[in-house]
């Protein structure tokens, strides 16, 4: 089945700590998107990567990073300089003729 | 930027009622993207629009593509519990070049409550 993988489904971090949350997909897009949603709210852009080995900050890119060494993969990183980290992160990935974009299932991260 | 206006923010309807629900641009979009989201998981694409104009069905759900290409409307027909869940409209978001790169704006959704 082609689709976007993300895990864990829920994580647990203590303050401080850096986490590294995983984004998978086998649609062969080369377009992938990190996005943060809070509650009752929208979702905002966090960074998209457009191609391998390069990436753009969205609009709330302070505190995190990422990579994209592989078509398939991008990874997104939580530091500990991200001052509310606790939220649902969504990934998704973009079929550029259609501009149609799919998402993965989200990991849900809480900072304790 | 473009912002995407999306109403109403809630609704609280019966089960078997007709729902109805509109995104409004303060630009042009060339694509209208319609999104569910159910507690806990990911956006699912429900309907995708290209042209003005354009009228969609999808099961129960149809959405169109308004003339003017600055919005869009979605509806529901004879609404069931599974329903309930947050839609979401999106459409490219050109930047001063003019190319979107795939990203896309989204509303700020609309929460939809079914009572059986």
């Amino acid at each position: 089945d082609g689709g976007i993988t993300q895990s864990p489904k829920y994580l647990f971090r203590k303050e401080g700590q850096n986490v590294t949350l995983s984004c998978e997909q086998n649609l062969n897009h080369d377009a992938m998107y990190w996005y943060r949603q809070d509650p009752g709210q929208g979702l905002r852009l966090i960074y998209y990567s457009q191609i391998v080995n390069d990436f753009q900050k969205g609009d709330i890119a302070e505190g995190y990073s990422v990579s994209r060494e592989k078509k398939e993969s991008f990874p997104l990183t939580v530091t500990s300089a991200q001052k509310n980290p606790t939220a649902f992160y969504l990934c998704a990935s973009t079929d550029w003729e259609f501009n149609e974009q799919f998402f993965g299932p989200g990991t849900r991260l809480t900072v304790l | 930027g473009q912002q995407l206006n999306q109403s109403p923010q809630s609704m609280f309807i019966q089960e078997g009622e007709d729902v109805s629900m509109n995104c409004t641009s303060s630009s042009i979009f060339n694509t209208w993207l319609w999104y569910k989201q159910e507690p806990g998981e990911g956006p699912v694409l429900l309907i995708a629009l290209y042209k003005a104009g354009e009228l969609t069905s999808n099961g129960r759900l149809t959405a169109q593509f308004g003339i003017t290409r600055k919005d869009s409307f979605l509806n529901i027909s004879a609404s069931i519990p599974s329903d309930v869940g947050i839609y979401f409209c999106a459409g490219p978001a050109p930047n001063a070049g003019g190319t979107s790169y795939g990203k896309l704006t989204f509303g700020q959704g609309t929460i939809l409550t079914v009572h059986p």
